[in-house]
């Protein structure tokens, strides 16, 4: 994978529901993946920041999972409420001397009350 | 502590113009990154300054170009512009250190039009 890939791309769930989705990144030379989660009229806001093979991330209702060797983190939600309606970023930092966030292009998330 | 900000919150301009958008950083905040997103696309990234140097540099062309002052502001300029700048330009600072550990504040973004 060259790219940071996000699925799905969106989702429509229900008040109550439990969701996740996938982020998948280049494994070689992983350094760091970050998670943003972006309201309408708002800016992104960071959820999580990790760096370890198999760490595990938790705020509230939202949690997160990495794991480094096969390239893919996965964000769940617990419970969803209509506030938690956005788009949810990852972005990944390759090690080396160009260390930039590499985003993908999110998944747009749905809570209908 | 207050947040991020950016100004010009909107600007139109047209083709073959220059514009100027300018990022005030959190307090304390030394690092200042600029990205674009434009529809269906998800946030490029196009420079990021530290201590008034450039640091890092996405992939875009010479027209778009930065800086950053003494007191970590920075201002992004784009020269000869062309329909497809027309997008979402955010910044976001970040404390000193290795920033790939450390999380992004992102200001609420500047909205350029080019007609």
């Amino acid at each position: 994978i060259l790219n940071v890939e996000q699925s799905p791309q969106s989702l429509h769930v229900q008040e109550g529901d439990s969701t996740n989705f996938t982020c998948s990144f280049p494994s070689s030379n992983f350094y760091a993946l970050h998670w943003y989660r972006w309201e309408t009229a708002k800016s992104p806001e960071a959820l999580f920041v990790m760096t370890l093979n198999g760490d595990e991330k938790k705020k509230g209702r939202i949690s997160a999972t990495l794991n480094t060797k096969e390239g893919y983190s996965y964000l769940y939600i617990k419970g969803s409420q209509p506030e938690d309606s956005a788009t949810y970023l990852c972005a990944s930092i390759s090690s080396g001397s160009a260390r930039q966030l590499t985003f993908g292009s999110g998944t747009q998330l749905t809570v209908l009350p | 502590k207050a947040g991020v900000t950016q100004t010009p919150r909107y600007l139109i301009k047209t083709r073959g113009q220059q514009v100027t958008l300018s990022c005030s950083p959190i307090s304390g905040h030394r690092s200042v990154s600029w990205y674009q997103q434009t529809p269906g696309q998800g946030l490029q990234f196009l420079f990021e300054y530290f201590s008034e140097t450039q640091r890092n540099k996405g992939n875009f062309p010479g027209r778009f170009s930065g800086r950053q002052f003494s007191n970590s502001r920075s201002e992004m300029n784009v020269s000869t512009l062309e329909l497809g700048d027309s997008a979402l330009y955010l910044c976001a600072s970040s404390l000193v250190g290795d920033r790939a550990y450390n999380e992004q504040f992102f200001g609420p973004g500047t909205r350029l039009t080019v007609l």
